[in-house]
């Protein structure tokens, strides 16, 4: 089945340690990007990419960092920099950029204490 | 700067009413529209795209609208489920292919 997996579903850190976040696509997309969404605030695009080794930031891209070095995969890094990390985090893809049809996986839900 | 703006932010309604969910963009320059849903806890569904050439797009009881002129989309749900229930969202790209942007979503409830 083609989609985008996310990994974990629930992750839990002590504040202060950096915590990597897993998407994985086997759409064959160009464009990842990755979202995050608390309550009452909608969906704000933290980066993005449009293509291999290359990305751009959002706009809420302080205290977290991205890595594009395969297709497949476009993992977030959360910081210790990040002063509220505890949140939603959803990552999607689209065949080649946003005016294509976007496709999200399920989220992982980052708990910081 | 394109801002998207969904009215109401809820809306309850009992089984088998048919509703109209509203979204509005800033800029009517905008390649397609997608709607989407969300149920708690988790990603967000597609559920139509409309393309800024189209009027509107079937799939089902839903039905888009789009009107770009006047900066509108309607989503349309026909004999309203208790499995309807869910947080809607609109979003369009950005100026230039740039990522889209979204809307805060309708979150809908159908009561049996």
């Amino acid at each position: 089945d083609g989609g985008i997996t996310q990994s974990p579903k629930y992750l839990f850190r002590k504040e202060g340690q950096n915590v990597t976040l897993s998407c994985e696509q086997n759409l064959n997309h160009d464009a990842m990007y990755w979202y995050r969404q608390d309550p009452g605030q909608g969906l704000r695009l933290i980066y993005y990419s449009q293509i291999v080794n290359d990305f751009q930031k959002g706009d809420i891209a302080e205290g977290y960092s991205v890595s594009r070095e395969k297709k497949e995969s476009f993992p977030l890094t959360v910081t210790s920099a990040q002063k509220n990390p505890t949140a939603f985090y959803l990552c999607a893809s689209s065949k080649q950029g946003a005016n294509y049809e976007q496709y999200f996986g399920p989220g992982t839900r980052l708990t910081v204490t | 700067k394109q801002e998207v703006t969904q009215i109401p932010a809820a809306l309850s309604v009992p089984e088998g009413e048919n509703l109209v969910l509203n979204c509005s963009f800033t800029d009517s320059a905008i390649y397609n529209l997608q709607w989407f849903r969300q149920d708690p806890g988790k990603g967000l569904t597609s559920l139509l795209l409309i393309q800024s050439s189209q009027r509107e797009q079937t799939s089902g009881r839903l039905n888009a609208s789009l009107d770009k002129s006047s900066g509108r989309s309607t989503l349309y749900i026909a004999a309203s489920q208790p499995g309807d229930s869910a947080t809607y969202l609109c979003a369009v790209p950005g100026q230039g292919n740039t990522p889209l942007v979204f809307g805060k979503g309708t979150r809908l409830s159908v009561i049996a």
